[in-house]
């Protein structure tokens, strides 16, 4: 069974351009979450999709963030614009019920 | 106070030593936790999940769970190199979402 799978692995860009982030859950997972590790600070919450429906985005940072997931498979993250800080790791799990969350391997992202 | 809280190292243990790796949460309703084990670069892998007070026993991990305490830990028996790695606690909090703490680098010295 394949994992969690998101693209690219790396994206350097500069301030102001705009980035989306790929992610593909566990096939027949509903449950979709973006998670962000930023320079020497613990893994935090982003968002929680059920099937194409966001559960809670409570901890998306502004409104430059826009994730999205049509058709309830797989999901996209957008930055724009890009701003400094934020640069760091951007994490995509997925799990069905109550099932624990499988992570994918991240994406790093580095603004310039 | 952070919500998860670990000692983030470097745990260093000899080979085959037992590697004991704590966490403390500050959420008094939190039900399910979760040890996950990262490499560099790579995902985080869960490697342990306990829901009720005791320990849970997996192979040569051993998840503790003292919910009075809002403690919960994780022994590695027989430690080897190849457990080298950051140890990820983790709680999961309303709605789902997990809780982290900033990880517990572990060394395991041959």
């Amino acid at each position: 069974e394949a994992g969690v799978t998101q693209f690219p692995s790396h994206s350097v860009i500069e301030k102001g351009q705009t980035v989306t982030l790929r992610c593909d859950p566990i096939s027949g997972h509903d449950n979709l979450y973006w998670y962000r590790r930023v320079m020497g600070k613990e893994i935090k919450f982003l968002l929680h999709f059920v099937k194409e429906s966001k559960q809670d985005e409570s901890g998306m940072p502004n409104n430059r963030f826009l994730a999205e997931r049509t058709g309830g498979t797989y999901s996209t993250l957008k930055v724009q614009p890009a701003e400094l800080e934020d640069s760091g790791v951007y994490f995509c799990a997925s799990g069905t019920g109550n099932q624990p969350q499988h992570f994918g391997d991240g994406t790093r992202l580095s603004i310039l | 106070q952070k919500e998860v809280e670990q000692n983030s190292g470097p745990l260093s243990v000899p080979e085959g030593a037992i590697a004991s790796l704590n966490c403390t949460y500050s959420d008094r309703v939190s039900q399910s936790f979760f040890w996950y084990r990262q490499y560099s670069g790579k995902s985080p892998e869960l490697i342990m999940s306990i829901y009720s007070n005791g320990d849970k026993e997996d192979g040569r991990f051993t998840a503790q769970l003292n919910k009075a305490s809002q403690y919960v830990s994780l022994l590695i028996r027989d430690s080897q190199p190849s457990d080298s790695a950051t140890y990820l606690c983790a709680v999961r909090s309303f709605r789902n979402k997990l809780v982290f703490g900033a990880g517990t680098i572990l060394r395991v010295k041959s």
